[in-house]
């Protein structure tokens, strides 16, 4: 089983739906993070969460939410979604020393 | 502020040939370095990085990657490439204090029977 999952894997909504996407770990790691992935951006942090009661805005945290449900679930929102917001999304986990980041496979959302 | 510089969107080789992508970071101090590699349709896999000691990192699949201070450079290379390969490739740099990366915009590969 992978270590890192993320459901669903692709979605399609519509302007103004709220979407939420979901990421479980097995690993064991306190850390876990969103990213987006645009083309010829790279990745870009959303927001990323040292503990269950510890969670930090990234880069480009505006039009998003997120929940840390426990230490092996971390969920991204989308409250209201536009267009600009069609990318794949990363979910990753890493230990508290800082080290290697391990990712999920990818969300890839798309927003019509 | 951080910043990681890929200056090569897109790279076409051989298939055999030697191969070199290159990475640059302006950070205040030494960073952590990675190097992750995307397949088509997937997520990202680590292929090598560097926190302290010999600047010449060995990583998976035959990559290695070289840290060099006086030119804030971590570039990959592979001596024969294989088709397989073909992909794209992040640069990353991670601050020694807090958990946080920043990706360079990625170059992708394209290898060439």
């Amino acid at each position: 089983d992978a270590d890192v999952t993320q459901t669903p894997r692709n979605r399609i909504t519509k302007t103004g739906k709220r979407i939420m996407l979901e990421c479980s770990q097995t690993k064991g790691h306190d850390r876990m993070y969103w990213y987006r992935q645009d083309p010829g951006l790279g990745l870009r942090l959303i927001y990323y969460s040292f503990d269950v009661k510890d969670i930090n805005k990234g880069e480009i945290s505006d039009g998003y939410s997120v929940s840390r449900q426990a230490q092996a679930k971390f969920s991204l929102s989308l409250e209201s979604a536009i267009p600009n917001q069609t990318a794949l999304y990363f979910c990753a986990t890493g230990r508290e020393s800082t080290d290697t980041q391990y990712f999920g496979p990818g969300t890839r959302l798309t927003v019509l | 502020a951080q910043s990681v510089t890929q200056p090569d969107i897109h790279i076409t080789v051989s298939e055999g040939a030697s191969l070199e992508l290159r990475c640059n970071y302006s950070y205040g101090a030494t960073p952590y370095l990675f190097w992750y590699v995307q397949s088509p349709g997937q997520g990202l896999q680590l292929l090598l990085k560097y926190f302290s000691g010999d600047t010449l990192v060995q990583g998976i699949k035959g990559f290695e990657a070289e840290f060099k201070r006086s030119q804030s450079s971590f570039n990959l290379r592979k001596p024969s490439v294989h088709w397989s390969d073909a992909a794209e490739y992040f640069c990353a740099v991670g601050r020694r204090t807090g958990n946080q990366f920043y990706f360079g915009t990625g170059t992708s590969l394209t290898v060439i029977p």
